[in-house]
């Protein structure tokens, strides 16, 4: 069973408009992580979030954590087209990782 | 470096045969995980190890699948007898520990008729 949602399904925006994508889940996590998954692809890890982080960054990655209201967002800045592709949060207590259902993000050129 | 290995890359088969993929993961990975994504169910777990051993199994749909890790560079996903419902992309994963990244490999795209 899944324990991430992400919201939304789908995005499709302009090139060099931020995309937002949230995540939520149900249980006590340790560590949040972001995946993207391009087309006929595996899933490429973009960022790891510890439950006593609120906060983190990495290029034009932006992730946030609140834990009291067991949700995530991801911003993506100056999105480019090569920022198409389906992501993914994911959840772990220990090694064992849940995954959400995942955001399509269109980029327009 | 070179990352997850997965083959074949794509398996058209039967029903009731039986279906075999293979995963080498990143040379050092210590864990080894093997996924199933369909668009009906997303991506879920099936199996994981740790060190070469089976540490939680409770994915595995039935009986007829079984996962086996020999040594710390090879797994196979064995699906026997397989079935039409099986038809989906399985995937592997490597990492080096807890709170690490996991390396995914391309997938192995199957199809049961």
């Amino acid at each position: 069973s899944q324990q991430g949602e992400e919201d939304p399904q789908a995005l499709s925006i302009q090139e060099g408009e931020n995309a937002t994508m949230n995540c939520s889940y149900k249980t006590s996590i340790n560590n949040l992580q972001w995946y993207r998954q391009n087309s006929g692809r595996g899933l490429v890890h973009l960022i790891l979030i510890r439950s006593n982080e609120r906060e983190k960054h990495s290029g034009r990655l932006r992730v946030t954590l609140d834990t009291s209201k067991k949700s995530s967002s991801l911003l993506i800045t100056a999105s480019r087209a090569a920022d198409t592709a389906s992501y993914f949060c994911a959840t772990g207590g220990n090694e064992k990782l849940t995954f959400g259902t995942g955001t399509r993000l269109t980029i327009i050129p | 470096d070179a990352g997850v290995i997965q083959s074949p890359r794509h398996e058209v088969t039967e029903m009731g045969q039986e279906v075999t993929l293979r995963c080498k993961p990143i040379s050092g990975h210590n864990s080894l995980f093997w996924y199933r994504q369909t668009m009906m169910r997303g991506l879920e777990l099936l199996i994981y190890f740790n060190n070469n051993v089976p540490i939680d199994d409770s994915g595995m749909p039935e009986d007829r699948f079984s996962a086996k890790m020999p040594n710390a560079s090879f797994s196979t996903l064995k699906i026997q007898p397989s079935e039409p419902r099986d038809s989906a992309v399985y995937f592997c994963a490597s990492s080096s520990g807890f709170l690490q990244p996991q390396h995914f490999g391309d997938g192995t795209r199957l199809s049961i008729l």
